[in-house]
């Protein structure tokens, strides 16, 4: 059974760096046949995708981070990583990551349960 | 302001069905599949829908989806209390060069 968690700081401090892993446990991160995202959902407000890794390191980002947003890869921990810099009380939200199958439309198809990051000092 | 456009409510008694719907534009629901996903809180969020309307294994038959042209709708018969639930739809939109989802409809079993 696949399984991804979330895991980082609950607690950030304005202009400072966010990060978080997900460890994926039941599955290679470097299979081939699926993808990673990240996703956030801010208090109240709906999903917002943050941007896509391939098993290669490759990566795509929303436009609207992407000055800001590093997405990683360690395949000798199975486990890939979020980077959000210089970030604003708008950037408090949970914090998800999710596979990507191929093989269901690109769907994410398994999530983590999500971590709930706050920005404040 | 989300991408996609869902109802930010639903309701419905037990044994009812509801239908959501997903408005999107040529760049998105028009050229691209639509997903859905439903969330509780405290639990991982879960695929119910993709490719427009297929059902990942586990998913009860009473969830369908259905589209055309840039809207989308998700369907759910038989209406349970634990169908209580957040419901997003989302899909790839090309000038984005990512995804984008609707803003939630959050679905009250009556």
């Amino acid at each position: 059974q696949v399984q991804l968690q979330e895991s980082g700081p609950g607690l950030v401090k304005p202009s400072q760096t966010l990060s978080l892993s997900c460890t994926v446990s039941g599955a290679s991160i470097s299979s081939n046949r699926y993808y990673w995202s990240w996703i956030r959902q801010p208090a109240g407000q709906g999903l917002e995708w943050i941007g896509r890794l391939y098993s290669n390191g490759s990566t795509n980002y929303t436009p609207s981070l992407k000055s800001r947003v590093t997405i990683s890869i360690d395949t000798s921990k199975n486990l890939f990583s979020l980077d959000l810099t210089s970030v604003t009380a708008a950037d408090t939200a949970i914090y998800y990551c999710a596979r990507v199958s191929g093989f269901r439309g690109h769907a994410f198809d398994i999530w983590g349960q999500g971590a709930m990051v706050t920005v404040s000092s | 302001q989300s991408v996609l456009t869902q109802p930010p409510s639903a309701s419905g008694t037990p044994g009812q069905k509801v239908t959501i719907s997903c408005s999107g534009s040529s760049s998105n629901i028009g050229s691209h599949t639509v997903n859905w996903y439903q969330l509780l809180p405290g639990t991982a969020p879960k695929l119910l829908i993709y490719t427009d309307n297929q059902r990942p294994s586990g998913v009860p038959g009473r969830f369908s989806g259905s589209k055309s042209g840039t809207s989308a709708a998700l369907a759910i018969g038989g209406l349970q209390s634990e169908d209580e639930a957040d419901y997003y739809c989302a899909a790839w939109d090309d000038s984005l060069n990512g995804w984008v989802f609707g803003g939630g409809t959050k679905l009250t079993v009556l």
